[in-house]
């Protein structure tokens, strides 16, 4: 099973910084996701990752294959962007494997 | 609007008692799954469907059983409620690879007093 681990586990951040969240895993993959929980709230999917960089609005989400590693980063910090972020990852037909998931506290 | 549809949003048990929680999506999508989600653990798989008539356990299964009879609906039925199974749960789709995108539920938070 691939166990997949995030860092930081908690984040504090003024408004305005730049944000790197981290997810390794142990185990080849086809696909990692990152996801966004609101507190109290659903699960949003922000990006899939099979290679290289994918970019919407402030948030940059990237994959090194070869390290088993991804960051999402949020430029210009919002306290809206205030929730937990979830990296999930999968191979072939196998179900999602989530890490534990960074809270992160943007303060105003 | 297109998406997965879980009711309800809230439940209290009594343990012992019996339920379903209810997922529904109009996405056509093949792959379903149903997670818990608990403080410190992540979210774990209990069950999950590739498509109408197969079905699978997950990471979590026991104390759960699952079916699925249509492409749209997905239930999850708690045989005799404990405790333990206190927790936020999410149902997911997609289509039948999973390497694309998931859409999630909004949750349901069940209590088991």
């Amino acid at each position: 099973k691939n166990e997949v681990e995030q860092s930081p586990q908690n984040l504090t951040a003024q408004e305005g910084e730049f944000i790197t969240i981290n997810c390794s895993y142990s185990v080849g993959i086809s696909a990692l996701h990152w996801l966004q929980q609101h507190p109290g709230g659903g699960i949003v999917s922000l990006f899939m990752l099979s290679s290289g960089k994918k970019k919407h609005g402030r948030l940059i989400a990237t994959i090194n294959i070869q390290e088993k590693h991804s960051s999402l980063h949020i430029t210009a910090s919002h306290p809206r962007d205030s929730a937990v972020y979830i990296c999930a990852v999968t191979s072939g037909n196998t179900p999602l494997v989530f890490g534990k998931g960074t809270r992160l506290s943007v303060i105003a | 609007n297109a998406g997965v549809t879980q009711t309800p949003k809230f439940q209290v048990l009594k343990t012992g008692q019996s339920m379903t929680l209810q997922c529904a999506q109009d996405m056509n999508h093949e792959y379903m799954s149903w997670y818990r989600q608990d403080p410190g653990m992540g979210l774990r798989l209990i069950h999950y469907s590739v498509g109408a008539g197969i079905t699978d356990q997950g990471e979590v299964p026991n104390g759960y059983n699952v079916s699925r009879s249509t492409t749209e609906d997905f239930p999850l039925r708690l045989l005799s409620a404990a405790p333990s199974q206190t927790s936020v749960y999410f149902c997911a789709s997609s289509y039948s690879n999973p390497d694309y995108g998931y859409t999630f539920g909004s949750g349901t938070r069940l209590t088991v007093v």
